[in-house]
Protein backbone atom coordinates (compact mmCIF):
# COMPACT_ATOMS: atom_id res chain seq x y z
CA UNK A 1 0.00 0.00 0.00
CA UNK A 2 1.00 3.35 -0.73
CA UNK A 3 1.62 5.79 1.88
CA UNK A 4 2.94 9.67 2.03
CA UNK A 5 4.46 10.85 5.51
CA UNK A 6 4.62 15.04 6.01
CA UNK A 7 6.19 14.58 10.23
CA UNK A 8 5.37 18.76 10.18
CA UNK A 9 2.35 19.17 11.18
CA UNK A 10 2.59 23.29 11.39
CA UNK A 11 6.01 25.33 10.55
CA UNK A 12 6.36 29.21 11.52
CA UNK A 13 9.06 31.18 10.84
CA UNK A 14 9.47 34.77 10.01
CA UNK A 15 9.62 36.28 6.69
CA UNK A 16 12.79 36.09 4.06
CA UNK A 17 13.80 32.76 6.17
CA UNK A 18 14.13 29.77 4.17
CA UNK A 19 11.73 26.84 4.71
CA UNK A 20 12.05 23.10 4.05
CA UNK A 21 9.11 20.77 4.23
CA UNK A 22 9.78 17.36 4.64
CA UNK A 23 7.74 14.10 2.75
CA UNK A 24 8.65 10.38 2.97
CA UNK A 25 6.60 8.15 1.16
CA UNK A 26 6.56 4.68 0.63
CA UNK A 27 5.18 2.50 -2.36
CA UNK A 28 5.92 -1.01 -3.66
CA UNK A 29 6.08 0.01 -7.40
CA UNK A 30 9.12 0.80 -9.11
CA UNK A 31 7.12 3.64 -11.61
CA UNK A 32 5.21 6.34 -9.60
CA UNK A 33 4.64 10.00 -9.07
CA UNK A 34 5.33 12.49 -6.66
CA UNK A 35 3.48 15.71 -6.31
CA UNK A 36 3.09 18.54 -4.44
CA UNK A 37 0.19 21.39 -3.79
CA UNK A 38 -0.45 24.74 -2.15
CA UNK A 39 -3.61 24.99 -0.43
CA UNK A 40 -4.41 28.86 0.27
CA UNK A 41 -6.94 29.66 2.65
CA UNK A 42 -9.33 29.78 -0.13
CA UNK A 43 -9.15 25.89 -0.34
CA UNK A 44 -8.32 25.21 -4.05
CA UNK A 45 -5.33 23.00 -4.36
CA UNK A 46 -2.92 24.80 -6.38
CA UNK A 47 -0.62 22.14 -8.34
CA UNK A 48 3.28 22.90 -7.82
CA UNK A 49 5.31 20.19 -9.42
CA UNK A 50 5.32 16.99 -10.38
CA UNK A 51 8.53 14.49 -10.38
CA UNK A 52 8.67 10.82 -11.59
CA UNK A 53 10.66 8.16 -10.22
CA UNK A 54 13.16 8.03 -12.70
CA UNK A 55 13.71 11.45 -12.73
CA UNK A 56 16.01 12.00 -9.24
CA UNK A 57 17.34 15.73 -10.74
CA UNK A 58 16.55 18.02 -8.33
CA UNK A 59 14.53 21.25 -9.72
CA UNK A 60 14.44 25.19 -8.88
CA UNK A 61 11.12 27.18 -9.70
CA UNK A 62 11.88 30.71 -8.87
CA UNK A 63 12.22 30.67 -4.87
CA UNK A 64 11.59 27.19 -5.16
CA UNK A 65 13.14 24.24 -5.02
CA UNK A 66 12.50 19.96 -4.61
CA UNK A 67 14.98 17.87 -3.31
CA UNK A 68 13.99 14.25 -4.42
CA UNK A 69 16.28 11.01 -3.35
CA UNK A 70 15.25 7.63 -3.66
CA UNK A 71 17.43 6.01 -1.39
CA UNK A 72 15.78 7.65 1.49
CA UNK A 73 12.09 7.85 -0.21
CA UNK A 74 11.99 11.28 0.59
CA UNK A 75 10.81 14.88 -1.56
CA UNK A 76 11.20 17.58 0.15
CA UNK A 77 10.67 20.97 -0.98
CA UNK A 78 12.22 24.27 0.33
CA UNK A 79 11.20 27.81 0.17
CA UNK A 80 14.03 30.51 -0.28
CA UNK A 81 13.09 33.92 1.31
CA UNK A 82 9.94 33.11 2.08
CA UNK A 83 7.01 35.67 1.78
CA UNK A 84 3.53 36.41 3.73
CA UNK A 85 2.07 34.86 1.02
CA UNK A 86 4.13 31.53 0.85
CA UNK A 87 1.77 31.01 3.95
CA UNK A 88 -0.69 28.04 3.21
CA UNK A 89 -1.26 24.51 4.07
CA UNK A 90 1.02 22.26 1.78
CA UNK A 91 0.61 18.84 0.52
CA UNK A 92 2.96 16.24 -0.68
CA UNK A 93 1.17 13.61 -2.68
CA UNK A 94 1.80 10.09 -4.76
CA UNK A 95 0.39 8.25 -7.39
CA UNK A 96 1.63 5.26 -8.58
CA UNK A 97 2.32 4.34 -12.31
CA UNK A 98 0.95 0.99 -12.28
CA UNK A 99 -2.50 2.01 -11.11
CA UNK A 100 -3.12 4.53 -14.13
CA UNK A 101 -5.85 7.05 -12.86
CA UNK A 102 -7.02 5.87 -9.45
CA UNK A 103 -5.88 9.43 -7.64
CA UNK A 104 -3.91 10.53 -5.52
CA UNK A 105 -2.51 9.83 -1.99
CA UNK A 106 -1.89 12.91 -0.23
CA UNK A 107 -0.08 13.19 3.29
CA UNK A 108 -1.58 15.23 5.88
CA UNK A 109 0.07 18.38 5.15
CA UNK A 110 1.90 21.17 6.60
CA UNK A 111 0.69 24.63 7.48
CA UNK A 112 2.95 26.67 6.76
CA UNK A 113 2.96 30.21 8.73
CA UNK A 114 5.04 33.06 7.60
CA UNK A 115 5.20 36.25 9.81
CA UNK A 116 5.90 39.55 8.68
CA UNK B 1 -10.37 31.61 -17.39
CA UNK B 2 -12.40 29.42 -14.94
CA UNK B 3 -11.14 25.44 -15.45
CA UNK B 4 -12.59 23.02 -12.53
CA UNK B 5 -15.85 24.95 -11.62
CA UNK B 6 -17.89 23.98 -8.09
CA UNK B 7 -21.08 24.98 -7.10
CA UNK B 8 -22.45 25.98 -4.60
CA UNK B 9 -19.08 26.77 -2.66
CA UNK B 10 -20.84 26.40 0.46
CA UNK B 11 -23.98 24.03 0.73
CA UNK B 12 -26.25 23.76 4.05
CA UNK B 13 -28.37 20.40 4.35
CA UNK B 14 -29.94 18.87 7.43
CA UNK B 15 -29.17 15.55 8.63
CA UNK B 16 -30.99 13.00 6.30
CA UNK B 17 -31.50 15.18 3.69
CA UNK B 18 -30.37 14.18 0.30
CA UNK B 19 -27.84 16.67 -1.19
CA UNK B 20 -26.36 17.22 -4.77
CA UNK B 21 -22.63 18.82 -5.62
CA UNK B 22 -21.26 20.20 -8.83
CA UNK B 23 -18.25 19.97 -10.60
CA UNK B 24 -17.69 21.19 -14.45
CA UNK B 25 -14.59 21.64 -16.23
CA UNK B 26 -13.56 23.43 -19.14
CA UNK B 27 -10.50 21.11 -19.84
CA UNK B 28 -12.06 18.64 -21.87
CA UNK B 29 -10.17 16.16 -19.44
CA UNK B 30 -11.10 12.60 -19.94
CA UNK B 31 -11.00 12.01 -15.95
CA UNK B 32 -12.76 13.56 -13.49
CA UNK B 33 -12.40 12.49 -9.17
CA UNK B 34 -14.52 13.55 -6.14
CA UNK B 35 -12.32 14.07 -2.88
CA UNK B 36 -14.00 14.15 0.64
CA UNK B 37 -11.48 16.89 2.91
CA UNK B 38 -12.47 16.98 6.66
CA UNK B 39 -10.89 20.03 8.48
CA UNK B 40 -6.85 19.57 8.70
CA UNK B 41 -6.68 16.56 7.16
CA UNK B 42 -6.04 15.89 3.87
CA UNK B 43 -7.81 15.00 0.90
CA UNK B 44 -9.10 11.39 0.47
CA UNK B 45 -10.29 9.86 -2.55
CA UNK B 46 -14.01 9.00 -2.84
CA UNK B 47 -14.20 7.56 -6.69
CA UNK B 48 -13.21 8.68 -10.09
CA UNK B 49 -14.93 8.57 -14.12
CA UNK B 50 -12.56 7.92 -16.24
CA UNK B 51 -15.07 8.73 -19.02
CA UNK B 52 -18.53 7.15 -18.29
CA UNK B 53 -16.46 4.18 -16.47
CA UNK B 54 -16.74 4.57 -12.72
CA UNK B 55 -13.89 3.62 -10.25
CA UNK B 56 -15.32 3.70 -6.65
CA UNK B 57 -12.51 3.57 -3.84
CA UNK B 58 -13.02 0.44 -1.55
CA UNK B 59 -13.89 2.36 1.52
CA UNK B 60 -16.39 4.39 -0.15
CA UNK B 61 -19.61 4.32 2.10
CA UNK B 62 -22.37 3.58 -0.17
CA UNK B 63 -24.21 6.68 0.95
CA UNK B 64 -22.09 8.45 -1.47
CA UNK B 65 -22.90 7.96 -5.30
CA UNK B 66 -21.56 9.65 -8.51
CA UNK B 67 -23.49 10.92 -11.97
CA UNK B 68 -21.17 11.87 -14.88
CA UNK B 69 -24.03 12.84 -17.95
CA UNK B 70 -21.45 14.42 -20.00
CA UNK B 71 -17.49 14.98 -19.94
CA UNK B 72 -18.46 18.61 -18.48
CA UNK B 73 -20.08 18.07 -15.59
CA UNK B 74 -19.92 15.55 -12.63
CA UNK B 75 -21.92 15.16 -9.55
CA UNK B 76 -21.49 13.84 -6.53
CA UNK B 77 -24.83 12.69 -4.49
CA UNK B 78 -24.96 12.05 -0.63
CA UNK B 79 -28.50 9.97 -0.32
CA UNK B 80 -28.65 10.32 3.83
CA UNK B 81 -25.87 13.04 4.83
CA UNK B 82 -24.78 12.30 8.51
CA UNK B 83 -22.84 14.49 10.80
CA UNK B 84 -19.72 12.91 10.27
CA UNK B 85 -19.90 13.98 6.62
CA UNK B 86 -19.86 17.63 6.65
CA UNK B 87 -16.42 18.51 4.98
CA UNK B 88 -14.88 19.94 2.28
CA UNK B 89 -15.50 18.24 -1.76
CA UNK B 90 -12.95 18.60 -3.98
CA UNK B 91 -13.42 17.82 -7.80
CA UNK B 92 -10.25 17.33 -9.35
CA UNK B 93 -10.18 16.71 -13.59
CA UNK B 94 -6.55 14.74 -15.70
CA UNK B 95 -6.36 14.92 -19.22
CA UNK B 96 -5.94 10.72 -18.94
CA UNK B 97 -4.60 8.36 -17.31
CA UNK B 98 -2.17 5.01 -17.84
CA UNK B 99 1.31 5.05 -16.83
CA UNK B 100 2.13 8.89 -17.20
CA UNK B 101 0.25 10.00 -14.27
CA UNK B 102 -0.92 13.69 -15.09
CA UNK B 103 -1.53 16.87 -12.93
CA UNK B 104 -4.79 17.21 -11.46
CA UNK B 105 -6.58 20.69 -11.28
CA UNK B 106 -8.49 21.65 -8.38
CA UNK B 107 -11.54 23.25 -8.16
CA UNK B 108 -12.61 25.45 -4.76
CA UNK B 109 -14.52 23.04 -3.73
CA UNK B 110 -17.63 22.95 -1.80
CA UNK B 111 -18.22 23.07 1.69
CA UNK B 112 -20.96 21.47 3.06
CA UNK B 113 -22.31 21.53 6.62
CA UNK B 114 -25.05 19.19 7.78
CA UNK B 115 -27.28 20.55 10.53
Amino acid sequence: AQKVTQAQTEISVVEKEDVTLDCVYETRDTTYYLFWYKQPPSGELVFLIRRNSFDEQNEISGRYSWNFQKSTSSFNFTITASQVVDSAVYFCALSEGGRGADGLTFGKGTHLIIQP
Amino acid sequence: DAMVIQNPRYQVTQFGKPVTLSCSQTLNHNVMYWYQQKSSQAPKLLFHYYDKDFNNEADTPDNFQSRRPNTSFCFLDIRSPGLGDAAMYLCATSRDRGRAANEQFFGPGTRLTVL
